[in-house]
C-alpha cells in the first residue's frame, strides 16, 4: 500500500519556466511533509520541508505548497535551472515517528537549456 | 566534516548467501536510519537506531536486521538472500532523531544478488 504517491515518473521543463511536482498522500495521521532531490549515484538530499500546520513554506527558488483537506503537496521550482534535473522524492512523517519516513516513488525531472 | 559513509559501495552476491552492510553516520549523529530502494517502490524504510536501540521497524522479513554500535556506527544483514533483494540500500544519519529532523543520506551500497 503506496501511502505517499508521486504519480507522475517524470517531467520535463523548459530553462527559467516553472516546474511544478505532485504528491499525494493517504495517510491523515502524516504531519510533516518533506522533498529530497536525488542525482545519480548519489545519495538523497533534504530540499525543503513542510509542518501540516502551514500551508507554504518557501526556500529561494523552493515552494513548497500543503493542501490538507485534499491530501496534497507540491513542489514549485521558478524559475528551473538544468542542474535542478534529478529525481525528487517526496516523503511524509508522523510526529513520534522519528526517523520513521514514507517516500513516494520520485519524479525524474529534466530542465532543458 | 566527513559525509554519511556507507561500505561496500557494490556488492554481487549469491542467492542464499548473507550480506552486512556498513553505515559511519556523521560525526555527533546518534540515530541512523536504513532503506532500501528499488525500481518502482521507491525507497522503503527499514529500521532506525538511535543509541544502540532499534526504535522504529519496517515492514521487511525477518531476514533484514540490523544493529548500531556505541560509537553510532551501523551495520544490517540479510540473511538468505533472495534475486528481490537486490537494490540500492542507504543509511541516513540524523543528529538527535527527533522526528523533524531531516536526515543526511549516504550514496549508498548496490547490492545485486545473482
Amino acid at each position: 500500500d503506496q501511502q505517499v504517491k508521486q504519480n507522475s515518473p517524470s517531467l520535463s521543463v523548459q530553462e527559467g519556466r516553472i516546474s511544478i511536482l505532485n504528491c499525494d498522500y493517504t495517510n491523515s495521521m502524516f504531519d510533516y511533509f518533506l522533498w529530497y532531490k536525488k542525482y545519480p549515484a548519489e545519495g538523497p538530499t533534504f530540499l525543503i520541508s513542510i509542518s501540516s500546520i502551514k500551508d507554504k513554506n518557501e526556500d529561494g527558488r523552493f515552494t513548497v505548497f500543503l493542501n490538507k483537506s485534499a491530501k496534497h503537496l507540491s513542489l514549485h521550482i521558478v524559475p528551473s535551472q538544468p542542474g535542478d534535473s534529478a529525481v525528487y522524492f517526496c516523503a511524509a512523517t508522523i510526529s513520534g515517528g522519528y526517523q520513521k519516513v514514507t517516500f513516494g516513488t520520485g519524479t525524474k525531472l529534466q530542465v532543458i537549456p | 566534516k566527513a559525509g554519511v559513509t556507507q561500505t561496500p559501495r557494490y556488492l554481487i552476491k549469491t542467492r542464499g548467501q548473507q550480506v552486512t552492510l556498513s553505515c559511519s553516520p556523521i560525526s555527533g549523529h546518534r540515530s541512523v536510519s536504513w532503506y532500501q530502494q528499488t525500481p518502482g517502490q521507491g525507497l522503503q524504510f527499514l529500521f532506525e537506531y538511535f543509541s544502540e536501540t532499534q526504535r522504529n521497524k519496517g515492514n521487511f522479513p525477518g531476514r533484514f536486521s540490523g544493529r548500531q554500535f556505541s560509537n553510532s556506527r551501523s551495520e544490517m544483514n540479510v540473511s538468505t538472500l533472495e534475486l528481490g533483494d537486490s537494490a540500492l540500500y542507504l543509511c541516513a544519519s540524523s543528529q538527535s532523531g527527533q522526528e523533524h529532523t531531516e536526515a543526511f543520506f549516504g550514496q549508498g551500497t548496490r547490492l545485486t544478488v545473482v
